[in-house]
């Protein structure tokens, strides 16, 4: 079957700009993340979706990001007043539930400030 | 909060050795360990994972073992293949919430 969708796969803005980075989870999956990973480095958790409600956003750096998932589904992270600092690769994995702990990570959407 | 540390960072086999992976964690009370291989472009993929009720876990060639009293956990990967190249990274599940924490990774690289 399909598996995680992301998109774009690659965006370029200019420093300042607000962009939306979206997520198509595996389709029946009820959970959803947001992971940010810079260059060399492991997935760095943003936030965990159960449903429609974020169930935890403690990995969100700060107010700038922010994260919705409105039926269940789909997700999109929005950054507004983007930061040379924001460029890196945005995953997005899904599991079956909380208690499926096995998660299925998208392609990435890599995001360049400049 | 977890926190998990890997090593080496980079490791180079020759092809058909075993290659072994090292990772710590720090919340004992962590129950949950993933195992991903990364390769360039894609997204990391689930590989192997084991629960804090096994010692080990074995999948053809691949095989972690799970220390909970010295709050390790290794891969280990025989028979190396050079399609094995790729980054590799461990994880720890946060019991205090529902964040998966990621090692470092392991850049493999398997010589034909």
């Amino acid at each position: 079957g399909a598996g995680v969708s992301q998109t774009p796969s690659n965006k370029v803005t200019e420093k300042g700009k607000y962009v939306e980075l979206r997520c198509d989870p595996i389709s029946g999956h009820t959970a959803l993340y947001w992971y940010r990973q810079s260059l060399g480095q492991g997935p760095e958790f943003l936030i965990y979706f159960q449903g429609t409600g974020a169930a935890d956003d403690s990995g969100l750096p700060n107010d700038r990001f922010f994260a919705v998932r409105p039926e269940g589904s789909v997700s999109t992270l929005k950054i507004q007043r983007t930061e040379r600092g924001d460029s890196a690769v945005y995953l997005c994995a899904s599991s079956l539930g909380t208690l499926e702990r096995e998660q299925y990570f998208g392609p990435g959407t890599r995001l360049t400030v400049t | 909060g977890e926190n998990v540390e890997q090593h080496p960072s980079t490791l180079s086999v020759q092809e058909g050795d075993s290659a072994v992976i090292k990772c710590t964690y720090s919340d004992s009370a962590s129950n949950y360990f993933p195992w991903y291989k990364q390769e360039l472009g894609k997204g990391p993929q689930l590989i192997i994972d084991i629960r804090s009720n096994v010692g080990e876990k074995k999948d053809q060639r691949i095989a972690v073992t799970l220390n909970k009293t010295a709050k390790h956990f290794s891969l280990h990967i025989t028979e190396t293949q050079p399609e094995d190249s790729a980054v590799y990274f461990c994880a720890a599940y946060d019991t205090g919430g529902f964040k998966t924490i990621f090692g470092a990774g392991t850049r493999l690289f398997v010589k034909a």
